[in-house]
């Protein structure tokens, strides 16, 4: 049973340019999350997937957008990076209903120069 | 609002029991979790509590809730050296696994 995956591993952009990022949850999961975890910080949550919809959404501007598939899968864009977007990009998957539990990937390092 | 804090680092000998405390402030926190980091690696769920819950134990690990002090705190019993690692505490408002609001981190060192 796979568990969360994403991609890219590790990423080298330059200050302006866009970025996607790549998510498949859990096997048997709905519902995807992302959280920006800056370093020597804790994550911090981005916005929630169901249904092909955004659900929930922190406190992060529009440049940041995302997308879920009908396989549940889900991207996360980020455009007009710049250098504060550098973190490590965590992807959280969960069932929707009857379950509590979030489980995380192993994340994408972001570096914007 | 929602704000989880904890104490940054924590030291302990091999074989003896670490305590990691976290405090929340949203008296609404429905389901708060820990979660273990290793270096350059993800988040592993490692156990949750309900909020009507006071304890939780897992094997060597055990969770404590004080709601009245909005306190949490995770036990680790016989400490060992895979134990080294950050430990976030976590709070979930709402059911069915709504947005996790996180602590910075407890960076746990243990001692050969």
């Amino acid at each position: 049973d796979a568990g969360v995956t994403q991609s890219p591993t590790h990423l080298i952009k330059t200050r302006g340019q866009q970025v996607t990022l790549r998510c498949s949850p859990k096997s048997g999961h709905d519902t995807v999350s992302w959280y920006q975890q800056a370093l020597g910080q804790g994550p911090q949550f981005i916005f929630q997937y169901y249904e092909e919809e955004e659900r929930q959404r922190g406190n992060f501007p529009d440049r940041f957008s995302g997308h879920q598939f009908p396989n549940y899968s889900s991207e996360l864009n980020v455009n007009a990076l710049l250098l504060g977007d550098s973190a490590l990009y965590l992807c959280a998957s969960s069932l929707r209903s009857g379950s509590y539990e979030q489980y995380f990937g192993p994340g994408t390092r972001l570096t914007v120069t | 609002g929602e704000d989880v804090e904890q104490s940054l680092f924590l030291s302990v000998r091999e074989g003896d029991s670490s305590v990691i405390n976290c405090t929340y402030t949203d008296s609404s926190s429905t389901y708060l979790y820990w979660y273990k980091q290793e270096p350059g690696a993800g988040l592993q769920l490692l156990t949750y509590i309900f909020s009507n819950m006071d304890m939780k134990q897992d094997q060597r690990l055990t969770v404590l809730l004080n709601k009245k002090d909005k306190h949490l705190s995770l036990r680790i019993a016989d400490t060992q050296t895979g134990d080294s690692a950050i430990y976030f505490c976590a709070e979930s408002i709402g059911g069915s696994a709504r947005q996790l609001t996180f602590g910075s981190g407890t960076q746990l060192t243990v001692l050969p």
